[in-house]
This record gives C-alpha cells, structure tokens and sequence, in this order.
C-alpha cells in the first residue's frame, strides 16, 4: 500500500517561488507515473503536469508551461513541483498523485498542500 | 488537448435514487477514462478506471460504461455518504485533462 506524505502549507508573495514536495512509501517508485494536480477555491480539478522518475523528463500542461518544473528523486522516493511566478491565482490546493498500473490514472493521493499567495 | 466535458454540473437526487453522470471526450479515447469522487478537505478517490473497471473498496452500487467519446458513472441507490463532486479524466494523452465535475446533492 502507497503512502504519500505531502509537504506543508505555503504562505507565498506574488512573484516568488514555491517548492511542494511528496515523499512516497511503501510501493514501486521509479516505474510509476506521478502527477501533480490543483484545486483553487471553488474551481476544479486541474492536471498540472507528470513524471515517471525512471525516465526524468516530466510533460507539462501547456498552461503552466515555462512556469512549472517537476522532478523525482529516486533515491529518496520523493517527487517535487516548483511553481515559479506565483500569482494569486495559483493560491489552490496540490495534490501529488501516484498510478501503479503504466496508466496515467491515479489509485493513490496526497492529503494535498495548500499554498496561498498573498501580498 | 483532449476536452472533458461533464453533464450535469449539477445534481439532485433523493436517497435510492438511480443517478447517471455523463463524461463526453472531444475525441475518441477508447476506455481511458477514470472517475474519481471529491469530497471537500479530502483527496480525490478513484472509484472506476478504464472506463468500466470498479477499484478495490468502491461499493458496487458504483458503476462506469462508455468507450470511444461517451462514458457515463451511474450510482444505483444513491446513499447519503455520495454527497460530493464526481470528476472524470482521460489517460489517453496528455494532457491528462480532468472534467469540470459534477455535484451531486441529495434532495
């Protein structure tokens, strides 16, 4: 049984940077597909993008293109995203999200990080 | 990008009610559809994947149908634990696009 340990909740200024980390237990890590995915308040969800950590290239959706960047570190079964830019729009609860299945559908979640950016 | 659009937004039903939702994919995706259950303060519960196949746990009032652009989630029997926003998502291409979900309330 997965486990996934989210780091916690961010206070955040326009125009800075937030790291979310992800620390997973308990499963295959390096084969399965990771992805990262945002709820703002009162709105939906939003697939941000994913990584398999074998192969450590990560696909983006294209609306957060240039600001996103995820990674995985294998030898700590850890997943990160790092939002650059923020606005106030991004103030949103992430999720990190794990597939076992070589599907880019998730059985296991984190309890989510809220991030809230604020001047 | 593939589009998930999700029938109704809303919806309200009565306990024991049969209650059907509707996932339409701008193009087809064969069975790579998922269904998820939010409930608030909670992470996402997947309950179907490939269209049709019921996770471990999910109760078997849950259902899933549809292949190619047209899925649906039915919920026979509806039980006031069901109150949440149900949520599909396609897994044929990324993006892996989630629709805009429905809330299902009980009368």
């Amino acid at each position: 049984q997965v486990q996934l340990v989210q780091s916690g909740a961010e206070v955040k200024r326009p125009g800075s940077s937030v790291k979310v980390s992800c620390k997973a237990s308990g499963g295959t890590f390096s084969s399965a597909a990771i992805s990262w995915v945002r709820q703002a308040p009162g709105q939906g969800l939003e697939w941000m993008g994913g990584i398999i950590p074998i192969f450590e290239t990560a696909n983006y959706a294209q609306k957060f293109q240039g600001r996103v960047t995820i990674t995985a570190d294998e030898s700590t079964t850890t997943a990160y995203m790092e939002l650059s830019s923020l606005r106030s729009e991004d103030t949103a609860d992430y999720y990190c999200a794990l597939g076992t299945r070589s599907s880019w559908f998730h059985e296991y979640w984190g309890h989510g990080t809220q991030v809230t950016v604020s001047s | 990008d593939i589009q998930m659009t999700q029938s109704p937004s809303t919806l309200s039903a009565s306990v024991g009610d049969r209650v059907t939702i509707t996932c339409r994919a701008s193009q087809s995706i064969s069975s790579w559809v998922a269904w998820y259950q939010k409930k608030p303060g909670k992470a996402p519960w997947l309950l179907i994947s490939e269209a049709s196949t019921l996770e471990s746990g999910v109760p078997s009032r849950f259902s899933g149908s549809g292949s190619g652009t047209e899925f649906t989630l039915t919920i026979t029997s509806l039980q006031p634990d069901d109150v949440a926003i149900y949520y599909c998502q396609q897994y044929d291409s990324y993006p892996y696009n989630f629709g805009q979900g429905t809330k299902l309330e009980i009368k």
